[in-house]
């Protein structure tokens, strides 16, 4: 499958600071990049996900960049709560519409 | 909300045993995967399934795997002969046709420990 690399593997920060995860990706075909929260025991759910057609998109404390000519993607989590502590996730679409997954964040906000 | 719904959500096999892994899809979904997630590890595809036929699998999914549609709604895999290293949770997952949406819903997995 798709090699996606993820960095860090584990992040902490301080209640109210910015938080940025980033995935880097090989296969220059790819044109979904969606990034998925896991709180422990549960399932993947979408935050934000991003088309190779733009290189920005945010909704409220959550922004998502995409440099297709690097092939990276980050996530930026601003003004951090201890709620938005989980494993992050990013995720890009290759082959059949299959997504293949990065290795994952975990996220610690201090409060 | 319409959610993935599986079962069972935890099964305890002796290895060597056949496993089967239950998922209801979204009704109006068209395409259907399973992942699994190793303990502490990244989500990893396994197999995708469209038009009531495989799309795609992954190194992972073996002649010991296979997935199946049995009737309208349900979409199951099974494990033939399970080992020791087949120890995880098990996601299901679907998408909706057509176009460019590429959300997968998850259901909230099936724990399989081989003992």
């Amino acid at each position: 499958g798709e090699n996606v690399e993820q960095h860090p593997s584990t992040l902490s920060v301080q209640e109210g600071d910015s938080a940025v995860i980033k995935c880097t990706y090989s296969d220059s075909a790819s044109n979904y990049f969606p990034w998925y929260k896991q709180e422990l025991g549960k399932r993947p759910q979408l935050i934000i996900d991003i088309r190779s057609n733009v290189g920005e998109k945010k909704d409220q404390r959550i922004a998502v960049t995409l440099n297709k000519t690097a092939k990276h993607f980050s996530l930026h989590i601003t003004e951090t709560q201890p709620e938005d502590s989980a494993v992050y996730f990013c995720a890009l679409k290759a082959g059949a519409n299959n997504l293949f997954f990065g290795t994952g964040t975990r996220l610690t906000v201090i409060p | 909300e319409p959610e993935v719904t599986q079962t069972p959500s935890h099964q305890v096999t002796q290895m060597g045993q056949e496993v089967i892994l239950r998922c209801v899809p979204i009704s109006n979904h068209l395409y259907f995967y399973w992942y699994r997630q190793i303990l502490g590890q990244k989500v990893e595809f396994l197999v995708s399934f469209y038009n009531n036929e495989i799309s795609e699998k992954s190194e992972i999914f073996d002649d010991q795997f296979s997935v199946e549609r049995p009737d309208g709604s349900n979409f199951t895999l099974k494990i033939r002969s399970t080992k020791l290293e087949d120890s995880a949770m098990y996601f299901c997952a679907s998408r909706k046709p057509g176009g460019d949406t590429g959300e997968l819903f998850f259901g909230e997995g099936s724990r399989l420990t081989v003992l």
